[in-house]
C-alpha cells in the first residue's frame, strides 16, 4: 500500500533562517504531489503541486519554493522565512477522486 | 475569495444525536466534493465525497448531501460518538483538475460529549 512520509513534525526557527521540508511517497510511481498549507483559523490552502520530476506549479504567490529532485521525492524551501509563513504544513498525493495527506509539520518562525 | 466556506466554526452535539456540518460553495465548475477529518497535529484523512452527478452518497454513519442549485452540501454523523470530535474540512475539484488539486473551507470543529 502507499504511504506518505514527512518530516520534521515540528519546527521552530527564526526569521530570515532556511527552510526545508521534505516529503517522500512509497508504494506508487509517478504521483501527483501536492503542498498544502493550514495558517491559523484558516482551511488548507494549496502552494504547489507537481505532476513529474522536475515540474512545479505554484498556486500562490510567496516566499516559499518548491522542487521535485526525484519520482517520490517533493521538497517544500525557503531562502529567508518570515513570521507570515509560519502554519501547519502538509504533503498530499493524489490518485484516483482524492488525495491523501502526511503527518503534516507544524512550523513556527520566531 | 472563499470558494469554499464552513460558516461554522464549531459545533457541539450529544453522543447518540446526529451531527450536520454545512458547506456552501461558489464555484461552478467544482463537480467533485470530499470531506476530510482531522485531529490535532495530524494530516487529515478522507472520510467520504461525492460527485456532482449524486445528491446522496452514504457510507455507514456518515452520508453526504449534494443540492447544487443552492451550491451546498452537509455531511450528516448519525449517531454521532466521541470518537467523532475532530476538525471537519470540506473540499471540492474543478473538473479536469488533478486529483490532489482541491480548494477548501476553513473547517467546522465538532464536539461530541458522552
Amino acid at each position: 500500500s502507499q504511504t506518505i512520509h514527512q518530516w520534521p513534525a515540528t519546527l521552530v526557527q527564526p526569521v530570515g533562517s532556511p527552510l526545508s521540508l521534505e516529503c517522500t511517497v512509497e508504494g506508487t510511481s509517478n504521483p501527483n504531489l501536492y503542498w498544502y498549507r493550514q495558517a491559523a483559523g484558516r482551511g488548507l490552502q494549496l502552494l504547489f503541486y507537481s505532476v513529474g520530476i522536475g515540474q512545479i506549479s505554484s498556486e500562490v504567490p510567496q516566499n516559499l519554493s518548491a522542487s521535485r529532485p526525484q519520482d517520490r521525492q517533493f521538497i517544500l524551501s525557503s531562502k529567508k522565512l518570515l513570521l507570515s509563513d509560519s502554519g501547519f504544513y502538509l504533503c498530499a498525493w493524489g490518485e484516483d477522486t482524492e488525495a491523501f495527506f502526511g503527518q503534516g509539520t507544524r512550523l513556527t518562525v520566531v | 475569495d472563499q470558494q469554499v466556506k464552513q460558516n461554522s466554526p464549531s459545533l457541539s452535539v450529544q453522543e447518540g444525536r446526529i451531527s450536520i456540518l454545512n458547506c456552501d460553495y461558489t464555484n461552478s465548475m467544482f463537480d467533485y466534493f470530499l470531506w476530510y477529518k482531522k485531529y490535532p497535529a495530524e494530516g487529515p484523512t478522507f472520510l467520504i465525497s461525492i460527485s456532482s452527478i449524486k445528491d446522496k452518497n452514504e457510507d455507514g454513519r456518515f452520508t453526504v448531501f449534494l443540492n447544487k442549485s443552492a451550491k451546498h452540501l452537509s455531511l450528516h454523523i448519525v449517531p454521532s460518538q466521541p470518537g467523532d470530535s475532530a476538525v471537519y474540512f470540506c473540499a471540492a475539484r474543478a473538473g479536469g483538475t488533478s486529483y490532489g488539486k482541491l480548494t477548501f473551507g476553513q473547517g467546522t470543529i465538532l464536539t461530541v460529549h458522552p
